[in-house]
Order: C-alpha cells, then sequence, then structure tokens
C-alpha cells in the first residue's frame, strides 16, 4: 500500500515570495491534514479536511495560507507572501473517517513532510 | 481545550536498558485516544503505540508500553532494551472528536539518545 506522497521535499525561498506544497494521502483516506512543526517543536495542525470540505481551520493564517482539497482526494497548501516565521516543516497526514476503525483506531499516517526555508 | 505537555526536553539512556518518557494530558472529553510517534532525523513520523480512554489495559507493542494511569492524566511510554535506533526525536499525542472529525495534538516532544 502506498503511504502518503508529498512534495517537493525541500524548497528555500526569499521573503514575500510564494511556495505550494502538494499531498497525495494514502487511498480512502477521507480524511486529510496538514501540519506546521517549527524546530524543535511539535507538529500544529494548520487545517483538516473530510473528504472535500473544511472541518477546521482556525489556526491557519489565512491571510497569506491557502489550502484546498478538490474532489476529495490530493492537496494543495500556498504560502504568499511568506515570511521569515513560516520556515518549517509541513507535514501532511491522512486517516479514515471516524466509525472506520480498520486497525488502529484513529491513526494518522504521515508523508515525510516537505522542508521550507525562507531567507 | 486540550493540552498535551512533555517536560522532558533530552533523555539519555544506556543501550540495552529501559527507559521512560513522561507525558500528562488535559481534556475534559470522556472519550479520547492517546498515541506516540517518533520521529526520526530523517523526518518522517512514525506510528509506535495506541492507548484508547476506555481501555482498561495497558497498550503493549513489540518493545514499547503505555503505562496509563487515567485519574493522574499522564500516559508515559516505556520502552525496554534500548537500541541505537531508537535514538530520535519521541511525540505524545491526544486524538479528541470535533465536528465530527478526528483531530490530534501533540506535545513538544522529548529527544532521546541512546549511548552505545
Amino acid at each position: 500500500e502506498a503511504g502518503v506522497a508529498q512534495s517537493p521535499r525541500y524548497k528555500i525561498i526569499e521573503k514575500r515570495q510564494s511556495v505550494a506544497f502538494w499531498c497525495n494521502p494514502i487511498s480512502g483516506h477521507a480524511t486529510l491534514y496538514w501540519y506546521q512543526q517549527i524546530l524543535g517543536q511539535g507538529p500544529k495542525l494548520l487545517i483538516q479536511f473530510q473528504n472535500n470540505g473544511v472541518v477546521d481551520d482556525s489556526q491557519l493564517p489565512k491571510d497569506r495560507f491557502s489550502a484546498e482539497r478538490l474532489k476529495g482526494v490530493d492537496s494543495t497548501l500556498k504560502i504568499q507572501p511568506a515570511k521569515l516565521e513560516d520556515s518549517a516543516v509541513y507535514l501532511c497526514a491522512s486517516s479514515l473517517a471516524p466509525g472506520l476503525t480498520g486497525g488502529v483506531t484513529g491513526e494518522l499516517f504521515f508523508g515525510e513532510g516537505s522542508r521550507l526555508t525562507v531567507l | 481545550a486540550q493540552k498535551i505537555t512533555q517536560t522532558q526536553p533530552g533523555m539519555f539512556v544506556q543501550e540495552k536498558e529501559a527507559v521512560t518518557l513522561d507525558c500528562t494530558y488535559d481534556t475534559s472529553d470522556q472519550s479520547y485516544g492517546l498515541f506516540w510517534y517518533k520521529q526520526p532525523s530523517s523526518g518522517e513520523m512514525i506510528f509506535l503505540i495506541y492507548q484508547g480512554s476506555y481501555d482498561e489495559q495497558n497498550a503493549t507493542e513489540g518493545r514499547y508500553s503505555l503505562n496509563f494511569q487515567k485519574a493522574r492524566k499522564s500516559a508515559n511510554l516505556v520502552i525496554s532494551a534500548s537500541q541505537l535506533g531508537d535514538s530520535a526525536m519521541y511525540f505524545c499525542a491526544m486524538t479528541q472528536f470535533r465536528r465530527s472529525a478526528r483531530q490530534l495534538t501533540f506535545g513538544s516532544g522529548t529527544q532521546l539518545t541512546v549511548l552505545p
């Protein structure tokens, strides 16, 4: 079974430029998450999708961050314009819909992450 | 709001010894789940173990066990017979249901170093 795919793995940009990250979740996983992990900290949830609808985007800085999940499968996270403090690893994760256990209840499967450096 | 606290920024353990990584949580929910993830230097998050709030027995997965004390709101990870490959960042996380969907909140992590 293929895991969560993310690209690019690394991106270096200058402040005020824009960047986009792509995520393809595990087939059949209805829930998709974007997390931001700043160096030395735990991941922080940015946005959560259930199929193609947004469940929670309360911690997404909407003045510069946007995300979409067209057709309820893959997703794109965009930052425009980037700030120095946006330097972080952006992790995408997916899980089965609530009520479907399929093994460990509620386990999230993570991609390898996209490391962003803003200069 | 729920909160996960990991008070040990770094831990050292001798190879083949056991180590306990601390985790306390705060929630007003009756139904929740507790997870431990491992993050090696390569960056991927690897699921280790899960404990449901209604599970009466402590979860075990190979060399990993979760010491769940519900009244104290603690969910410590015990790694037995440490190996050099266990050196990594370890995150405690809690899931709860919000708006009919599952959310996962992470602690700040503990950096474990296994010494030869």
